[in-house]
């Protein structure tokens, strides 16, 4: 199974706002509302930020936000920060035996 | 504090075998589903497979459903990661990940596996 289309990168300046795209099928994106994000720091573990769509784990900044519409699941980051500056990553429960599937990420630079 | 605490990783030669173990910490183990996730040097974040809290219900990823096998300990508190028949592509570092619904909200450090003659 393909794992969920991201774009390689995205960027934009201090302040302003960003949307990382994640698309998927009506067997996963489409058809759950399990759709998390996760955050990663080189060399460092992922950290969940968004889960079951829109959801923020207690701790996580209110800049971060989700949102899904048909089979693309979009991730938000308002009032960009350097500390931004990651990799991020979506998930998706899937219909299919696998359970899961992940996208294939996007580099966000804070310019 | 939640903390998952991955051991067993290192070089291992091609169709060989290892086992991977994370003892964690912080709740109540047998409540929650556990996973592990993998990411190649370089390259994205790959799920592996996963298990329900009691461990009567296992998945698998289709690349490597067959070779791999999931398993805990409830009295241990410890998640496991049996690798056989390893192949190259299994070069990674292993992330040992806790469930809820739908996503994973606490990862380890991971350990990295290197598959290689």
């Amino acid at each position: 199974q393909s794992a969920l289309t991201q774009p390689a990168s995205v960027s934009g300046s201090p302040g302003q706002s960003i949307t990382v795209s994640c698309t998927g099928t009506s067997s996963d994106v489409g058809g759950y509302n399990y759709v998390s994000w996760y955050q990663q720091h080189p060399g460092k573990a992922p950290k969940l930020m968004i889960y079951e769509v829109s959801n923020r784990p207690s701790g996580v900044s209110n800049r971060f936000s989700g949102s899904k519409s048909g089979n693309t699941a979009s991730l938000t980051i308002s009032g960009l920060q350097a500390e931004d500056e990651a990799d991020y990553y979506c998930s998706s429960y899937t219909s299919s035996s696998t359970l899961y599937i992940f996208g294939t990420g996007t580099k966000v630079t804070v310019l | 504090e939640v903390q998952l605490l991955e051991s067993g990783g290192g070089l291992v030669q091609p169709g060989g075998s290892l086992r991977l173990s994370c003892a964690a910490s912080g709740f109540t183990f047998n409540n929650y589903a556990m996973s592990w996730v993998r990411q190649a040097p370089g390259k994205g974040l790959e799920w592996v497979s996963a298990i329900s809290g009691s461990g009567d219900d296992t998945y698998y990823a289709y690349s490597v459903k067959g070779r791999f096998t999931i398993s805990r300990d409830n009295s241990k508190n410890t998640l496991y990661l049996q690798m056989n028949s390893l192949r190259a592509e299994d070069t990674a570092v292993y992330f040992c990940a806790k469930d809820r619904p739908g996503a994973i909200d606490y990862w380890g450090q991971g350990t990295l596996v290197t598959v290689s003659s």
